[in-house]
């Protein structure tokens, strides 16, 4: 059992390039969400989503878009990375958002925007 | 948002018992208070969840009171191996479904 898979777990790039962040579980879980963690912070709620093909938005969703076509996997991308967005993204599920289930996270994907 | 609060950090020795309180005031109702225990270079790891009164795993106890709007984690006879960051976690109620993160304690456990 897998758990939260995240690729990659480095990733350099420069002002103006767009990426995508991706996250599997392998759990059946239907929550699922994305956070990002500056230096010496908590962290902040980006996307979330309760199913397939229901996403919303967290605390910071500017810069960000998800999509949630499986149960499966809930891909994270930055159409013009900035600066600002250089921070350790962690995406994490639960089963679902009634039972109060505890969320399982992944081990992170650092980025850094030059 | 209303968000939790908590110290910002704590220290204590080994085989001290920690405890770190979390003040929640607009907790929504029926919900779950959660904590979690990261460390460096690691997503955050599930410790302990409870809505009120007290609950005890075999790593730690949770204590909440009756108003719910703050919580307690214990930890018993801390080892070095317990410094990390703690965090609560709740719903709160906004109308939507929106997990909020607190700053975190960070806990240095000495020898």
């Amino acid at each position: 059992n897998a758990g939260v898979t995240q690729t990659p777990k480095f990733q350099v790039l420069k002002t103006g390039q767009s990426m995508t962040l991706q996250c599997a579980q392998d759990m059946n879980h239907e929550y699922m969400s994305w956070y990002r963690q500056d230096p010496g912070m908590g962290l902040r709620l980006i996307h979330y989503s309760v199913g397939a093909g229901i996403t919303d938005q967290g605390e910071v969703p500017n810069g960000y878009n998800v999509s949630r076509s499986t149960t499966e996997d809930f891909p994270l991308r930055l159409l013009s990375a900035a600066p600002s967005q250089t921070s350790v993204y962690f995406c994490a599920s639960s089963k679902d958002r009634v039972s109060n289930q505890p969320q399982h996270f992944g081990d992170g994907t650092r980025l850094s925007i030059l | 948002l209303a968000k939790t609060t908590q110290p910002i950090s704590m220290d204590s020795y080994e085989g001290q018992e920690v405890n770190i309180t979390c003040s929640h005031n607009n907790i929504a109702t029926n919900d779950y208070i959660t904590w979690y225990q990261q460390f460096p270079s690691q997503g955050p790891r599930f410790i302990i969840q409870g809505y009120k009164t007290k609950v005890t795993n075999e790593v730690a106890s949770l204590f909440i009171p009756a108003d719910r709007k703050s919580s307690t984690l214990s930890l018993p006879r801390v080892s070095l191996s317990d410094t990390a960051v703690y965090y609560c976690l709740v719903k709160v109620n906004t109308g939507g479904f929106k997990t909020i993160f607190g700053a975190g304690t960070r806990l240095f456990v000495k020898a």
